[in-house]
Order: structure tokens, then C-alpha cells, then sequence
């Protein structure tokens, strides 16, 4: 079974410009959240989706930050317009729809950096 | 609101000596709390859970934690270190169900020959 996947790996791109991540969770997995790490601090939980509808997105930095899961499958997030602050590692986890069975599975991120 | 904290970005040990690693968390609701490993250039990994059973968890990889309310820890611990131990580990605090993760900011466990 294929695990959390995340487009790209890394992005690199000038401040102003646009970024779109992709997150593809586990097939299956009801919960999609996303969350970020600035350099050298704790990881932030940025929102939560159940299927398509935003739970909880009291994360969400500003309204530079668009996420959306059309379809209740994969999710994007875009950055329009970038700005050094948002330089990071972007995660995103998928978990079950049993609470019981609430573990949250990571991708391995996104690097982003701003210039 | 909840927080973790850990102490000590960097814990250095040697292979076979004992792993220690610190979280303190606060919650106003009885917490979930978890451990996460991070190699290089992989994803966060489940290393072991609490939730409100058993006060000692025992996870992956010979990884054992304690959950003791008094002094609302939940160190991480390992009798035996190996080389392939060295990598980032977060500790977390949720509110159970399907709430957000609330992260430590890391510690990054060095291990030498």
C-alpha cells in the first residue's frame, strides 16, 4: 500500500511568485492535514479536511494560503503570492475516519524556499 | 491550549548506552500523546502512542515511553542504542479523535561508535 505522497520534494521559487504542493494521502483515508515547519522551530498544524470540507483550518497563516481537496482525494496547497516567512518544510498526514484508529501517517514534505 | 516541550535540540550518546529523550506537555483535557522519528529525507514515523491505557507504551524499534501524570512527562527511552537510531524525534499532544497534532520542536539524536 502506497503511503502519503507530496509534489515536489522541493520547490524553489522568488518571493511573489506562485507555488502549488500536492499531497496525495493513503487511498482510503477520510482525514488530510497539513501542517509546516519553519527553520528550527516546532512543527505548526496549518488545517484539516474530512473528505472535501474544511474541519479546521484555525492554522491557516493568511489569505495567501489557498487549500482545497476537491473530491475528498488528493489536496493542494498554494502560496500566491510567496513571501520569505513562508520558506519551510511542508507536511502533509492522512489518518482513518475510525477515531479508534486515529494514527496520523506523514509524507516526507516539501522543502520550500523563497528567495 | 495545549504545548510540548523538549529539552535539548541535540542529545548525543554512544552505540549501546542508554537513549533518553524528554517531553513535557501541557493539556486541559487528558491528552494523547505520541512519538514521532524522522530519518533524513523520509516522513514522520508513528514510533509509539498513549491514549489513555496502559501508562507504559512500548513501540517500534525497542522505543518505550512513560506516561506519568504527576509530572506530566512522557520521556522517550531506549535500554540500547544503535547507529540506525540516530535521526529527529518529536514528541506530540492531541486531544484524541481526530484533532491536530500539537509538535515539540524536535530533538535530534546524534550516536557515535
Amino acid at each position: 500500500e502506497a503511503g502519503v505522497t507530496q509534489f515536489p520534494s522541493h520547490s524553489v521559487i522568488e518571493k511573489g511568485q506562485t507555488v502549488t504542493l500536492r499531497c496525495d494521502p493513503i487511498s482510503g483515508h477520510d482525514n488530510l492535514y497539513w501542517y509546516r515547519r519553519v527553520m528550527g522551530k516546532e512543527i505548526k498544524f496549518l488545517l484539516h479536511f474530512v473528505k472535501e470540507s474544511k474541519q479546521d483550518e484555525s492554522g491557516m497563516p493568511n489569505n495567501r494560503f489557498l487549500a482545497e481537496r476537491t473530491g475528498g482525494t488528493y489536496s493542494t496547497l498554494k502560496v500566491q503570492p510567496a513571501e520569505l516567512e513562508d520558506s519551510g518544510v511542508y507536511f502533509c498526514a492522512s489518518s482513518q475516519a475510525e477515531a479508534a484508529k486515529n494514527i496520523q501517517y506523514f509524507g516526507a514534505g516539501t522543502r520550500l524556499s523563497v528567495l | 491550549a495545549q504545548s510540548v516541550t523538549q529539552l535539548g535540540s541535540h542529545v548525543s550518546v554512544s552505540e549501546g548506552a542508554l537513549v533518553l529523550l524528554r517531553c513535557n506537555y501541557s493539556s486541559s483535557v487528558p491528552p494523547y500523546l505520541f512519538w514521532y522519528v524522522q530519518y533524513p529525507n523520509q516522513g514522520l514515523q508513528l514510533l509509539l502512542k498513549y491514549t489513555s491505557a496502559a501508562t507504559l507504551v512500548k513501540g517500534i524499534n525497542g522505543f518505550e515511553a512513560e506516561f506519568k501524570k504527576s509530572e506530566t512527562s512522557f520521556h522517550l527511552t531506549k535500554p540500547s542504542a544503535h547507529m540506525s537510531d540516530a535521526a529527529e524525534y518529536f514528541c506530540a499532544v492531541s486531544e484524541g479523535g481526530f484533532q491536530k497534532l500539537v509538535f515539540g520542536t524536535g530533538t535530534r539524536l546524534l550516536v557515535s561508535p
